[in-house]
């Protein structure tokens, strides 16, 4: 069946532009999170969101990184004011629930590449 | 200090070789432990939970040691489709929030 996909697939930004990123999850999942994918130092959570919250639990202290959920089973990750330290590959994960028993399955990522 | 940490390798071994790894999460109080896999450019998926009493699915085995705070893999009789990285993967204990620490993976390569 469909899984998790993301657009585009590869982003190149200028830096201080906003670029937005786009995730359309499985049908029926409620949960929904952003990861950000560094090489070598691993990903780590930027936001998530449950059940219809248009807008996302922010992981992520700094006020350039925000979410939106306009439909169940879509959310847009804008960035804000690009920095070069930005770059990375950017994973939408989806699960049916909102605990660990439910597996989180992951979109293909959108590689952010800022200059 | 990194919330996980793994050896990136690579490890390079040949069919049919065991190959075993460890990870380690500075949290103490996570609860969930995974391993993920993700082959060059595609998205993490999930090979396997870790328990406490660790647990094996076919040719692969996970351990937890939580009084040093590590979990490993151990990968018997390894196939070429083997290569990948392998993630290590723990929950960030907050209530009502699920939210993943990954590692940056531990990249094997299984030779013919």
């Amino acid at each position: 069946g469909a899984g998790v996909s993301q657009s585009p697939r590869y982003k190149v930004a200028k830096r201080g532009r906003d670029v937005a990123l786009r995730c359309d999850s499985i049908s029926g999942h409620v949960t929904l999170y952003w990861y950000r994918q560094t090489l070598g130092q691993g990903s780590e959570v930027l936001t998530y969101s449950q059940s219809d919250a248009q807008r996302d639990k922010s992981g992520r202290p700094s006020g350039r990184f925000s979410a939106e959920r306009p439909e169940r089973s879509v959310s847009t990750l804008k960035i804000q004011r690009t920095e070069q330290g930005d770059s990375a590959v950017y994973l939408c994960a989806s699960s049916l629930g909102g605990g660990t028993a439910y597996e989180q399955y992951f979109g293909p990522g959108t590689r952010l590449t800022v200059t | 200090r990194k919330e996980v940490e793994q050896d990136p390798g690579p490890f390079n071994v040949p069919e049919g070789a065991t190959v075993a790894f460890n990870c380690t999460y500075s949290n103490s109080a996570s609860q969930s432990f995974f391993w993920y896999r993700q082959d060059c450019r595609k998205e993490p998926k999930l090979l396997m939970s870790v328990y406490s009493s660790g647990n094996e699915d076919g040719r692969f085995t996970a351990q937890l040691n939580r009084a040093s705070q590590y979990i490993s893999l151990l990968i018997r009789d390894s196939k070429l489709s083997d290569s990948a990285t392998y993630l290590c993967v723990v929950n960030r204990p907050r209530s009502n929030d699920y939210k993943l620490s990954f590692g940056a993976g531990t990249t094997v390569t299984v030779r013919a």
